[in-house]
């Protein structure tokens, strides 16, 4: 059964910092990666989906990588705002299921 | 990109009523949707999966009588809670994914408080 953990679970700093937020996954064996930002209560916004093919995606301020044979994503965000004060999370889609499997999430504050 | 509709946005009811949240694929045909539930500072968790004409599939510790799901259509599938109870208060989420692809679309959640 495919675990996905998120570390930190909390991150607070300041405007203009570069960030980096981890996931890993139990199952290498997986068909894709996002990335999503929750606002409280609201929603899921997808930030970025990397196939299993792929090495990485960028979006703007965001680029994030997949290491499968390590079992690890990272999504970097550069000069952060407040305005990406959310809490964000990763999911991962294994082959055969094609249902994700979500973290729990980094709870980021990026104070002015 | 794909929208995903849920309705209403927030409800709040009493103990041993019944509350149904409608999730529309606006402008795609959803095939699977999938019915997810969140409790304050957890993950989304995984209820059940649905295909558009046949039975929903729920996971290990999910009561099928008491979360009713019906995907009635390729653009509607609803979630009835049965007799609320307190402990059933969270945060609803659906996703729809269109045939031939296995991008799933979000939608916004509904907030169910039972008293």
């Amino acid at each position: 059964k495919q675990e996905v953990t998120q570390i930190p679970a909390a991150l607070s700093v300041p405007e203009g910092e570069n960030l980096v937020l981890n996931c890993s996954f139990t199952d290498s064996a997986i068909y894709n990666l996002q990335w999503f930002r929750q606002d409280p209560g609201k929603g899921l916004t997808s930030l970025l989906l990397i196939q299993s093919s792929q090495r990485e995606q960028t979006s703007g301020r965001l680029n994030a990588s997949l290491d499968k044979s390590s079992g690890r994503s990272t999504l970097y965000i550069a000069a952060s705002q407040p305005g990406d004060s959310a809490t964000y999370l990763c999911a991962v889609t294994s082959g055969g299921s094609y249902i994700p499997t979500f973290g729990r999430g980094t709870s980021l504050i990026v104070h002015p | 990109g794909a929208v995903v509709s849920q309705h209403p946005s927030w409800v709040i009811c009493k103990s041993g009523t019944s509350v149904k949240i409608e999730c529309r694929s606006l402008d795609f045909q959803a095939t699977t949707m999938f019915w997810y539930r969140q409790f304050p500072k957890q993950s989304l968790m995984l209820m059940a999966t649905s295909n558009e004409g046949s039975k929903a599939t729920y996971e290990q510790g999910v009561e099928k009588d008491k979360f009713l799901i019906n995907h009635a259509s390729l653009t509607l599938s609803t979630l009835t809670v049965t007799s609320a109870h307190p402990e059933d208060s969270s945060f609803y989420i659906c996703s729809a994914k269109a045939s031939g692809t296995e991008r799933k679309f979000f939608g916004p959640g509904t907030r169910l408080t039972v008293l």
